[in-house]
């Protein structure tokens, strides 16, 4: 059974890259037709796409966080990854890692998330 | 960018009430929209997907509809457990995709 699980640190540092990995189990990230993605929420508000990447390493990224975002696949670790530069209070959120297939371009499958708090 | 926007921002009813949530794109999005319900401390589950397909599991009184700019999602009669939030997606220019604000569908 597939199952997805975020880690990294719970706590960074204002103007600092956040780092956050998604392990994935119970079948290959190199499958196709799949991408693989990331999601935030900061606190009491709505979910945020931040981007998507297939098993190729093709990466997709919301506009607005662009400039800041890198999206990584470890195919030989069977783990994706996120890093968000020059954070600030405003990238406090809880984090989601998640995989949609190509064909409904929904998410079925999420990570539990992981919150992330941004504070010197 | 699409922008899609979820009315009403609260629904307040009663287990056994009609749901009706509401989702408006700011250009057609033909059929390539989903829903997801949360509840608090949880991660979204996927409900329906392409506007009227219920994923696995997904009970019957679940359905989507609508097509172009918009969408609605229904709920036929609430059960204690469908007090949440819900919220919409669109994947149009795919694997690029925005989310909705959010309903949140609160007991009356």
């Amino acid at each position: 059974q597939l199952q997805l699980q975020e880690s990294g640190p719970g706590l960074v540092k204002p103007s600092e890259t956040l780092s956050l990995t998604c392990s994935v189990a119970g079948a290959s990230i190199s499958i196709s037709s799949y991408y693989w993605g990331w999601i935030r929420q900061p606190p009491g508000k709505g979910l945020q796409w931040i981007g998507n990447v297939y098993f190729i390493g093709s990466t997709f990224s919301n506009p607005s966080l662009k400039s800041r975002v890198t999206i990584s696949i470890d195919t030989s670790k069977n783990l994706f990854s996120l890093k968000l530069s020059s954070v600030t209070a405003a990238d406090t959120a809880v984090y989601y890692c998640a995989t949609a297939s190509d064909s409904r371009g929904a998410f079925d499958l999420w990570g539990p998330g992981t919150m992330v708090t941004v504070s010197s | 960018e699409i922008v899609l926007t979820q009315s009403p921002a609260t629904l307040s009813l009663s287990p056994g009430e009609r749901a009706t949530l509401s989702c408006r794109a700011s250009q057609s999005i033909s059929s390539y929209l989903a829903w997801y319900q949360q509840k608090p401390g949880h991660a979204p589950r996927l409900l329906i997907y392409d506007a009227s397909n219920r994923a696995t599991g997904i009970p019957a009184r679940f359905s989507g509809s609508g097509s172009g700019t918009d969408f609605t999602l229904t709920i036929s009669s609430l059960e204690p457990e469908d007090f949440a939030v819900y919220y919409c997606q669109q994947r149009s220019n795919w694997p690029s995709l925005t989310f909705g604000g959010g309903t949140k569908v609160e007991i009356k």
